[in-house]
């Protein structure tokens, strides 16, 4: 079955440095692969996708690439914000199925 | 366009009631989903449906049960609570694609 397994938090960073959450998967076929980010009280909002090896997403400075070689879809940003505080997921979908399956989820905290 | 919303967003509960958590969707989607969230654990499936009148078991349907006899409205039930099932409970929604929309959550105890 389909499973993703996220670097375990919680990650403290101050301002302005770099962030990186480490995700791989184990899929049959081709899944399409997400970051979700669940800030403070809210649900899960979608922070970046793709759908097919070499993609790349990218939304508000956060950057993730689709490895198939290595099974990894890594979260980067290079300057982190306060802002940027919250818990964030890995999650894959099969094609065919639209059913997520959701790493544990990485709590990240920036100071100041 | 409210989205996905979710009733109530907080709740307590003794362990043996009933309780039916709603949720709403404005968006015309066909799919809808209910997840759980436990600590360490990510989001886990609880069950889903992909249209009006049909429900589908996800990871951990056991003492819950799903109704969705409206397309905008899925419903949640635990017959009988347990202490187990505590737990910040979400909605999500979708079109037949991967990308699914979330609602708020509930945050549900059971003592």
């Amino acid at each position: 079955g389909n499973s993703v397994t996220q670097m375990e938090g919680p990650v403290t960073l101050s301002e302005e440095a770099f962030l990186t959450i480490n995700c791989t998967y184990t899929a049959t076929g081709y899944p399409s692969l997400f970051w979700y980010v669940q800030y403070p009280g809210e649900g899960l909002q979608l922070l970046l996708k793709a759908t097919k090896a070499d993609d790349k997403g990218s939304n508000k400075g956060f950057e993730a690439t689709y490895r198939k070689e290595t099974t990894s879809f890594h979260l980067e940003k290079g300057s982190v914000q306060v802002s940027d505080s919250a818990v964030y997921f890995c999650a894959l979908s099969d094609r065919d199925d639209y059913k997520l399956s959701f790493g544990a989820g990485t709590t990240v905290t920036v100071r100041a | 366009n409210a989205g996905v919303t979710q009733t109530p967003k907080f709740r307590v509960l003794k362990t043996g009631q009933s309780m039916t958590l709603l949720c709403a969707q404005d968006m015309n989607h066909e799919y809808m989903y209910w997840y759980r969230q436990d600590p360490g654990m990510g989001l886990r499936l609880i069950h889903y449906s992909v249209g009006e009148g049909t429900t589908a078991k996800g990871e951990v349907p056991d003492g819950y049960n799903v109704s969705r006899l409206k397309k905008q409205n899925f419903l949640l039930g635990l017959e009988s609570a347990a202490p187990s099932q505590t737990s910040v409970y979400f909605c999500a929604s979708s079109y037949s694609t991967p990308r699914k929309y979330f609602g708020p959550g509930t945050r549900l105890t059971v003592t």
